[in-house]
């Protein structure tokens, strides 16, 4: 079983929609945890950093972290066509630990 | 900046070659890292440098797999021999103050063994 599971999508949501991505752990050691954008062809760039449980809101997009069920979630409010990518959660379990990224969710924007 | 840069962007080699992928960090960086990317794992961290010195190399998969660090702007992942099951794309990635901050990653090169 894998420390960080993520389902690969793809997500298909209409313009505006609310996006939904989560990814599950299995490490109860994680307590950083980031979420990173990824366009086809390039590298991933990330969009979230989150420490321990909470959340966090930055524009359009909401991170929520519930360590209790070590259950993590990426919302993108008003969803636009330019935020189809690929979304990889990663996590670890201090500040100079080794991230483990999830597979990644596809997920496209359709005007 | 003009960011990480890597190259080259793709490679394609016979099985067995040697292959050389190289990398420049973001001037100023202390961190950097190198990564593979394919379908079935994901992404990984095969290696990471402070300071051009290699602190964890414990995900580099075997041998054939080599990273050098000359210099804080130059940084080098070599497969020799290379296998079709190395087909990935690579990314370096750096930091600065380490792994607790923003790693900034370069666009990757694809790399295909065939």
């Amino acid at each position: 079983q894998k420390e960080v599971e993520q389902d690969p999508g793809p997500l298909s949501v209409p313009e505006g929609a609310i996006v939904s991505l989560n990814c599950t752990y299995s490490n109860s050691a994680f307590q950083y945890f980031m979420w990173y954008r990824q366009y086809s062809r390039k590298g991933p760039e990330l969009l979230m950093y989150t420490y321990s449980s909470g959340n966090k809101e930055d524009g359009r997009f909401t991170a929520q972290v519930d360590k209790s069920s070590k259950y993590i979630s990426l919302f993108i409010r008003d969803s636009q066509p330019s935020d189809s990518a690929t979304y990889l959660c990663a996590m670890k379990a201090d500040s100079w630990g080794k991230l483990q990224f999830g597979a990644g969710t596809q997920v496209v924007v359709t005007p | 900046d003009a960011g990480v840069i890597q190259s080259p962007r793709h490679e394609v080699t016979e099985m067995g070659q040697e292959v050389t992928l190289r990398c420049k960090p973001i001037s100023g960086h202390d961190y950097l890292f190198w990564y593979r990317q394919t379908m079935m794992r994901g992404l990984e961290l095969l290696i990471y440098f402070n300071n051009n010195v290699p602190i964890d190399d414990s995900g580099m998969p075997e041998d054939r797999f080599s990273a050098k660090m000359p210099n804080a702007s130059f940084s080098t992942l070599k497969i020799q021999p290379s296998e079709p099951r190395d087909s990935a794309v690579y990314f370096c990635a750096s930091s600065f103050r380490g792994t607790n901050t923003e790693a900034f990653f370069g666009q990757g090169t694809r790399l295909t063994v065939v």
